[in-house]
């Protein structure tokens, strides 16, 4: 069964600290990986997109790595803010229909 | 604002009635998709439009569940004879048609349903 999930569910930090959002799949055939952020009572809005062939990409202080031996993602944010405080989504595409198949999002809270 | 809007942003209804949800994709976006998100859970595909052409429903578009794209601009997603557990975030996003596997589908604020 094709399937997305993340870790931890909810994470709590200081401002200015980094974290890292882990992420594991088991989606095939694999097309790409994105996470996303949503703010509460917003739509999601995508951070990273990786192929298969991407190891790393960076959007600023997110960097979203990929590892499609062993179907494992994280995204590392790097010095947070209260701003990112926020569910991140991990998404995959792939399968049979090459449809979206979204994880149940880990909340992070960051406290000044 | 040139990105996907959702019209109304909630709604609160009484057990038996209709509902109708409007979303308006970003300019040229041919591809429109609806996805259904509850509390603490990632968003769930309901359904997708290329253009006018409904391409693909999921198993939880029920019967009550309608999702219309007339002139392959716009779309609304009526659902009938609603039911408590259809109270969710309905969420509506866009993406233009591209080759290859990096399409980026563009979310709306989505539209939050209560249904008493």
């Amino acid at each position: 069964k094709n399937q997305v999930e993340q870790s931890p569910q909810s994470l709590i930090i200081l401002e200015g600290k980094n974290c890292t959002l882990q992420c594991n799949y088991t989606v095939s055939p694999f097309s790409n990986l994105r996470w996303y952020k949503q703010d509460t009572g917003r739509g999601p809005v995508s951070l990273t997109i990786m192929t298969f062939s991407e190891n790393t990409k960076s959007n600023g202080r997110y960097t979203a790595t990929l590892d499609a031996d062993t179907k494992q993602s994280s995204l590392h944010i790097t010095a947070s803010q209260l701003s990112d405080s926020a569910s991140y989504i991990c998404v995959v595409s792939g399968g049979a229909t090459n449809k979206l198949i979204f994880g149940t999002g880990t909340l992070l809270a960051v406290q000044p | 604002d040139t990105g996907v809007s959702q019209d109304p942003r909630h709604k609160i209804t009484k057990r038996g009635q209709n509902v109708t949800f409007r979303c308006d994709p970003i300019s040229e976006h041919n591809r429109l998709y609806w996805y259904r998100q509850t509390l603490g859970q990632g968003p769930e595909f309901l359904t997708y439009f290329q253009n006018e052409a409904q391409l693909e429903k999921s198993r939880l578009l029920s019967d009550r569940f309608s999702a219309e794209r007339p002139k392959g601009s716009f779309s609304t997603l009526e659902i009938q004879r609603t039911e408590q557990g259809d109270s969710a975030m309905y969420l509506c996003a866009s993406s233009p048609r591209v080759f290859g596997y990096q399409e980026t589908q563009y979310f709306g604020p989505g539209t939050r349903l209560l249904v008493l």
